[in-house]
This record gives structure tokens, sequence and C-alpha cells, in this order.
């Protein structure tokens, strides 16, 4: 098992261009996240889906889409970015919505962006 | 004021000391509590969770909750270089959807010296 895939793993962006955040799993896990980390605020949970064709907002949702065709794939698109989205980006997933309660939610290696 | 607090340290110990990290919390509902480490440029992984109150031990790492004070901590004994890493604490109730509801401290930087 590759586990949770993320791709790029470093991208620099100028201010209000677009691009896709890639990211798999092979686990069959249906729950599946987006969470940015910046310095001294933790991570943050930009959107999630609890199956393929369901998603839906988190904490920080402003600026980003997603969506989920099949269960393995869950990119995450920036529409016009700005210097404010320079983060560091995880994906992660799981069996079911209940990680944390009662099961392990898996991440991925992150992707670096700066935006410029 | 943030729902959970972390001190980020960093914190510096020789190796073989007893590390203590700690969290704060001010939501009374949060039931299930976990910590994760996560190596530089790499994804969290989960270490420990626990349920409610008590202790927890996993080898070398023992988790504990005190939910009367709103406090968590993770003792590492006999600490090793290679448990240099940033440690994040998170907490979540249980729900329809726990998941989308974990709340992440900022995370501690711990570094052993051989």
């Amino acid at each position: 098992n590759a586990g949770v895939t993320q791709t790029p793993k470093f991208q620099v962006l100028k201010t209000g261009q677009s691009m896709t955040l890639q990211c798999a799993q092979d686990m069959n896990h249906e729950y599946m996240s987006w969470y940015r980390q910046d310095p001294g605020m933790g991570l943050r949970l930009i959107h999630y889906s609890v199956g393929a064709g369901i998603t839906d907002q988190g904490e920080v949702p402003n600026g980003y889409n997603v969506s989920r065709s099949t269960t393995e794939d869950f990119p995450l698109r920036l529409l016009s970015a700005a210097p404010s989205q320079t983060s560091v980006y995880f994906c992660a997933s799981s069996f079911s919505s209940l990680a944390g309660a009662t099961e392990t939610q898996y991440f991925g290696p992150g992707t670096r962006l700066l935006v410029l | 004021q943030k729902e959970v607090e972390q001190d980020p340290g960093p914190l510096s110990v020789p190796e073989g000391a007893i590390v203590s990290l700690n969290c704060t919390y001010s939501n009374s509902a949060f039931q299930y509590f976990m910590w994760y480490r996560q190596y530089s440029r790499k994804g969290p992984e989960l270490l420990m969770y626990t349920y409610s109150s008590g202790n927890k031990e996993d080898g070398r790492f023992t988790a504990q909750v005190d939910k009367s004070s709103k406090y968590i901590s993770l003792f590492i004994r006999d600490s090793q270089p290679s448990d240099s890493a940033t440690y994040l604490c998170a907490m979540t109730r249980l729900s329809y959807s726990s998941a989308s509801k974990i709340i992440f401290g900022s995370g501690t930087r711990l570094s052993i010296r051989p």
C-alpha cells in the first residue's frame, strides 16, 4: 500500500494563478480531508468528504474548491491564489468519519505552496 | 482564545530523560484525545489516543487525560534522538462526523540531545 500520496511536493505560484493539489489513497477509505498547517496555528480543516460525491466545508474553506468523483481521489483546487494561501497542505484519510474517536486518520506527506 | 493551547517550545532534553508534553483545552465536550508525532517535512502520524479521563500506556509513551482540569499530557520515558519531532495534541467529540471536528494544537517542537 502506498497509503496517502500527494503531488506536487512543492509549488510556487503567482498571485491570481490557479492550480490543483492532488491527493490519492489506496486504502479504500471513505473519509478524506484537506488541512492547511501554518506556524502557530496548528492544522485547520479546509474541506472534507465522507464518500464519493459528498463534500462539505471545514473551518477555512474560502478560496478553495473540492470534488470527490472516486473513492481514491480528492483534489483541492485553488481558484485564484493569494499570498495568504502560502502554507503546507496535508491530505488525510480514514475508514470512516469517526476518525479521531474510534479510528486512525492517515496523513499524506504534504504539499508546500508559496504564493508570490 | 484558542480551543486548544499548546506550548510551541522548542524543548531540548538529553537522551534518556523523561519528557512531558502538555495541552490545555476549553471545550468540555471533547471526549477523545490524540497525540500525533510529526517529523520535519513529513505528515503527522497518530501516536496514541485516549477516551475520556485516565491513562494509557504504549511502550515508552504514556498519555494522560484530566478532564476536570481540561489538561492532557504525553510522557516519553527513556527518550531517544529518534523521538526528536513536533508533537501535536488533538481532540474531538463523538458525533456523526467526529473527524471533521478534530481540533489540533499548534505543536511542541522536541529535540533529544545525544
